[in-house]
């Protein structure tokens, strides 16, 4: 079963645009992962976020995590080409369980 | 290496054929979990080890797939009698507990 839903599944911008990619449950989780993953390679973590309402900026990057701890956004300002990879979202539910979103991939286009 | 490992990169097996595939993980993560992944999609939870035990096995498609870790360190997930459903990019990830995880680049599985 399916909990975590990514939208858009798919997304191609031009460089130099704006996004915001979303990560929405019915479940509570404990804290909220974001992943980038480049072909042939695994997923690498870009943040964690556990309070409800946070917003956390890594660079270009704002991750935020809604008030009831179901739902995260991805938001990229200025996308570069070097952003382009499948981006996931993954919740946890107590200690060691991940569930994982269905992943958006982004392409940007120079 | 510092990483978690991942072999083979690459498997080929003809249908009902069994298949093991490995994984390394980083030294003194205690948890380790295997995830499938189809078509470049979300990934799908199969398996997590504590040590050497599996308290959660809930995610195992069907009993043609099982998993063993020994000495607190290096797994192999078996696959018996391989279907074509089975295709599919298997990760592993370990990580201390309550830490995020890190993972490996994955067994790209191809059922012939």
């Amino acid at each position: 079963t399916q909990l975590l839903e990514q939208s858009p599944q798919f997304l191609s911008i031009q460089e130099g645009e704006n996004l915001t990619v979303y990560c929405n449950s019915s479940s509570v989780f404990s804290s909220l992962q974001w992943y980038r993953q480049e072909p042939g390679e695994g997923p690498v973590l870009l943040v964690t976020v556990v309070t409800g309402g946070e917003v956390k900026k890594l660079k270009r990057l704002t991750f935020q995590f809604g008030d009831a701890r179901k739902d995260s956004s991805l938001h990229i300002t200025a996308a570069q080409p070097g952003d382009t990879g499948l981006y996931l979202c993954a919740g946890a539910q107590g200690t060691y369980k991940y569930i994982f979103g269905t992943g958006t991939r982004l392409k940007v286009l120079a | 290496g510092a990483g978690v490992s991942q072999s083979p990169s690459n498997k080929v097996t003809e249908k009902g054929k069994d298949v093991e595939l490995r994984c390394d993980p980083i030294s003194g993560h205690t948890a380790l979990y295997w995830y499938r992944q189809s078509l470049g999609q979300g990934l799908e939870f199969l398996i997590y080890f504590q040590g050497n035990s599996a308290p959660d096995k809930s995610g195992l498609p069907s009993d043609r797939f099982s998993a063993e870790r020994t000495g607190g360190s290096v797994s192999t997930l078996t696959i018996q009698r391989t279907q074509q459903e089975d295709s599919a990019v298997y990760l592993c990830a370990s990580s201390r507990l309550s830490s995020p995880l890190h993972f490996g680049n994955g067994t790209r599985l191809t059922v012939t």
